[in-house]
């Protein structure tokens, strides 16, 4: 089974700051991860994931994470941050090789402040 | 990219009635289906897999004759909240994954509310 941590419930950072969101795994095998990102009453949008191959991923709204295997990371990161990016982000796991469950961590909410 | 979509967005309920949500994929068969509850500011919880055309795979702990799960087509999957009660208010929300793809894509939600 797969578990994923998000050590930060709450991110506030100032406008235009760059910002980091913290997401840290752990499994047995091998791992596919997600970033999801949910507005209010909304439901949740993928941001980027990890399959294989290059461990710096990029995704959309300038947002990037990098894989590290090592230290059983993919940390969120965004160069300068903007109003619209207060939401909650999610990061998920799923065993990789075929389609099993994903397991989300309990989510960070990053408030932009003006 | 791929749609999902799910109908009512938001539903207010008496206590002791069913309510019927859908999730449909709109540009894609799904062969499978998930439904998620999301409690106030938590994280996601998997209450059950749905393949079509055959039974759901519930989540220990939730319960299956309260929450009926139908995945009748390639497109549509319902989840049915049996006699409700305010504790089932929640957020619902469905995901779908097509034949080729890890990914799961997501339906807006639904906000259940029961008085």
């Amino acid at each position: 089974a797969q578990s994923v941590t998000q050590l930060d419930s709450q991110v506030p950072v100032f406008e235009e700051a760059p910002v980091e969101l913290r997401c840290n795994y752990s499994s047995s095998v091998s791992v596919y991860l997600f970033w999801y990102v949910q507005y209010p009453n909304q439901g949740l949008q993928l941001l980027l994931k990890y399959l294989s191959g290059s461990t710096l991923v990029k995704g959309i709204n300038g947002f990037e994470a990098e894989f590290n295997k090592s230290q059983t990371s993919f940390h969120l990161r965004k160069p300068s941050v903007h109003i619209s990016d207060t939401a909650e982000y999610f990061c998920a796991v799923t065993a990789a090789g075929g389609y099993q469950k994903v397991t989300f961590g309990t989510g960070t909410k990053l408030q932009v402040i003006p | 990219g791929a749609v999902v979509s799910q109908h009512p967005s938001r539903v207010i309920c008496k206590s002791g009635t069913s309510v019927k949500i859908e999730c449909r994929s709109l540009d894609f068969q799904a062969t499978t289906m998930f439904w998620y509850r999301q409690f106030p500011k938590k994280s996601l919880m998997l209450m059950a897999t749905s393949n079509e055309g055959s039974k759901a795979t519930y989540e220990q702990g939730v319960e299956k004759d309260k929450f009926l799960i139908n995945h009748a087509s390639l497109t549509l999957s319902t989840l049915t909240v049996t006699s409700a009660h305010p504790e089932d208010s929640s957020f619902y929300i469905c995901s779908a994954i097509g034949t080729s793809s890890y990914e799961q894509y997501f339906g807006p939600g639904t906000r259940l509310t029961v008085t």
